[in-house]
């Protein structure tokens, strides 16, 4: 069964502090990992993958993967109260569907 | 990133009648779209993979009969709930996937907003 894991949150961080966003998967056979934001009410829009080792950075964002410990983390530098949304993780394997956590809620305050 | 639409965004009927939401892919081909649920405060649930020019994948727990998928193009999934109920109300989002991308990466439409009433 694959399955990815969240802590459901809320993580609430000062405006201007980093965010740390963890995620952990079970099926090693994964090779894609997704970041996607969903903001109260919208549809979850992409962030950011990756799916090498090591880290990924966009901007303020930096995706980090560890495939030997199965973990996946986003980092929010500088973080702004227009950041507060849920973050989902999401995992793929060649072909299937996107496996999702159930995200976690970050909440950035002014 | 590539762009995927529903319509409609937002829908009310009446217990009983039926509902036909339409995605879209607007600058891609997608031989594959999702179809998910959402209710409130809770995470997203996958009902079904949608493949072009076959039946789609139903995830178990799903009714094939009352959630009818029709993949008829490359760029057009549509979703019909039948006979809906009350307890069908939710927020139904569609996803697809842009075969050119190489990565798997999966582009959300907007949503569509059922409620029956």
């Amino acid at each position: 069964q694959k399955e990815v894991e969240q802590n459901s949150g809320p993580l609430s961080v000062p405006e201007g502090a980093i965010a740390s966003l963890n995620c952990t998967y079970s099926d090693r056979g994964s090779q894609s990992f997704f970041w996607y934001r969903q903001y109260s009410g919208k549809s979850p829009e992409l962030i950011m993958f990756i799916y090498s080792n090591g880290d990924k950075e966009d901007g303020r964002f930096t995706a980090q993967l560890n495939k030997a410990s199965q973990y996946v983390s986003l980092l929010i530098r500088d973080s702004q109260p227009s950041d507060s949304a849920t973050y989902l993780c999401a995992v793929n394997i060649p072909a299937g569907p996107l496996v999702f956590g159930k995200g976690t809620r970050l909440s950035v305050i002014a | 990133g590539a762009v995927v639409s529903q319509h409609p965004s937002w829908v009310i009927c009446k217990s009983g009648t039926s509902v036909k939401i339409e995605c879209r892919s607007l600058d891609f081909q997608a031989t594959t779209m999702f179809w998910y649920r959402q209710f409130p405060k809770q995470s997203l649930m996958l009902m079904a993979t949608s493949n072009e020019g076959s039946k789609a994948t139903y995830e178990q727990g799903v009714e094939k009969d009352k959630f009818l998928i029709n993949h008829a193009s490359l760029t057009l999934s549509t979703l019909t709930v039948t006979s809906a109920h009350p307890e069908d109300s939710s927020f139904y989002i569609c996803s697809a996937r842009d075969p050119a991308g190489g990565i798997d990466e999966q582009y959300f439409g907007p949503g569509t907003r059922l409620t029956v009433t």
